[in-house]
């Protein structure tokens, strides 16, 4: 069973603010998913990483796929309001039939203003 | 909007009682997904489709669920006899053929009375 282990579990930080959200496992999965999800609502995707050293940025927010695939940061900096809501990422094995995802149990991030 | 839908939104059933969860992918998109999140729990494989096939349900319960993706139509998820331990919410994602990066529905709040 492939195992996705998020830290922290929940975050409280003041507007302006950097923090670092990370995904971890034991086993190597082909792509690396990054979602954020409101309450009552369904995870936005917000970046596919595929390749191991990867990085990629979108606007204040920074993700790397670690070199071995078997770890994913997200960095976000100078946090908003905005930001807060729960991230999670999921990750597609290698092993697994199809292109079923397997995901983290989240980080809920709060940003005070 | 060309998003993932779902509907309904919000299901109420009774025990022992039927319930049909619907999931139009978006435009393009031929392979559908079922996750489930159980309160407090992150999101959980179900099952995997094709047009008219299913690909994995290993994550399907092996009593009372079944999936379809029909050729024509949305990709029904059905739960027969529900019971209090089926109360989740229910989300469906699609992704196009080649690139596994899925999209997900608004999702279908059960709750079994």
């Amino acid at each position: 069973t492939q195992l996705l282990e998020q830290s922290p579990q929940f975050l409280s930080i003041q507007e302006g603010e950097n923090l670092t959200v990370y995904c971890n496992s034991s086993s190597v999965f082909s792509s690396l998913q990054w979602y954020r999800q409101e309450p009552g609502e369904g995870p936005v995707l917000l970046v596919t990483v595929v390749t191991g050293g990867e990085v990629k940025k979108l606007k204040r927010l920074t993700f790397q796929f670690g070199d071995a695939r078997k770890d994913s940061s997200l960095h976000i900096t100078a946090a908003q309001p905005g930001d807060t809501g729960l991230y999670l990422c999921a990750g597609e094995g290698l092993e697994t039939s199809g292109s079923r995802l397997t995901f983290g149990e989240g980080t809920q991030l709060t940003v005070n203003p | 909007n060309a998003g993932v839908m779902q509907n309904p939104r919000h299901l109420v059933r009774r025990r022992g009682q039927e319930a049909r969860l619907r999931c139009s992918p978006m435009k393009g998109h031929s392979h559908v997904y079922w996750y489930r999140q159980l309160p407090e729990e992150g999101l959980k494989f179900m099952v995997y489709l094709q047009k008219e096939n299913i690909i994995d349900e290993s994550g399907m319960p092996k009593e009372r669920f079944s999936a379809e993706f029909p050729k024509e139509g949305p990709s029904i998820l059905r739960i027969q006899q529900v019971v209090r331990g089926d109360s989740a919410a229910y989300f469906c994602a699609s992704s196009p053929p080649v690139i596994n990066e899925q999209f997900f529905g608004p999702g279908t709040r059960l709750t079994v009375l």
